[in-house]
């Protein structure tokens, strides 16, 4: 059974940073491509990152040069690094397995970023 | 700058057929955007329910199906029951590694 379980949420200062993590569990992690995706309150979904299996790394324009998504497959476990956080980062971070290069196959539950004074 | 539109809400009655739409502002949908369809109740994570244009996610009922009408993707549930009242988001990918979602749209059933 396929397994995203994040962790690394939490209350964070504007300016601040924080590391987000997925371990991940029933599947082949290291041939795997993996996404986060994001909610913010009462709003849609909105892709983050991914990481592709052969190592390339891809982000939205609204956190480029701010977040990095890495995966370490040793330890089956996806991250992403937050820095210069914003208000508007405020939001549910989900991760997403992704099913082949095109869409997203299993998801996580979740953890909330709060970035506030 | 590249939207993914879809309709902000949509009603259908209990039995009844409705049709949901996935297009770009920039253009015309087709299979090579790989559009896929999730389904979110309040509270819940996502569900992935159709991939890769018309292929149904394991354990999905067949009342739901995809396809593209015309200029765009559509997602069709045929016999919509009560617990098919959820908000329901397109993906579309445009690039390598690139991927965007719909604005989603809120579908009631009454």
């Amino acid at each position: 059974e396929v397994q995203l379980l994040e962790s690394g949420g939490g209350l964070v200062p504007p300016g601040g940073s924080l590391r987000l993590s997925c371990a991940a569990s029933g599947f082949s992690f290291s041939n795997s491509a993996m996404s986060w995706v994001r909610q913010a309150p009462g709003t849609g979904l909105e892709w983050v990152s991914t990481f592709g299996t052969r190592g390339g790394t891809y982000y939205a324009d609204s956190v480029k040069g701010r977040f990095t998504i890495s995966k370490d497959n040793s330890k089956n476990t996806l991250y992403l690094q937050m820095s210069s956080l914003r208000a508007d980062d405020t939001a549910i971070y989900y991760c997403a397995k992704r099913g082949g290069e095109h869409y997203f196959d299993y998801w996580g539950l979740g953890t909330l970023v709060t970035v506030s004074s | 700058q590249t939207v993914v539109t879809q309709e902000p809400s949509f009603s259908v009655s209990p039995g009844g057929t409705v049709t949901l739409t996935c297009g770009l502002n920039s253009g015309s949908v087709s299979t090579s955007h790989y559009p896929s369809w999730y389904q979110q109740t309040p509270g819940q994570a996502p569900r992935t329910l159709i991939y890769n244009t018309n292929i149904r996610s394991s354990g999905v009922p067949d009342r739901f199906s995809g396809s593209i009408l015309g200029n765009k993707a559509a997602l069709t549930i045929t016999g919509a029951q009560a617990d098919d009242e959820s908000d329901y988001y397109c993906v579309l990918y445009l690039a390598t590694g690139i991927s965007m979602f719909g604005g989603g749209t809120k579908l009631t059933v009454l």
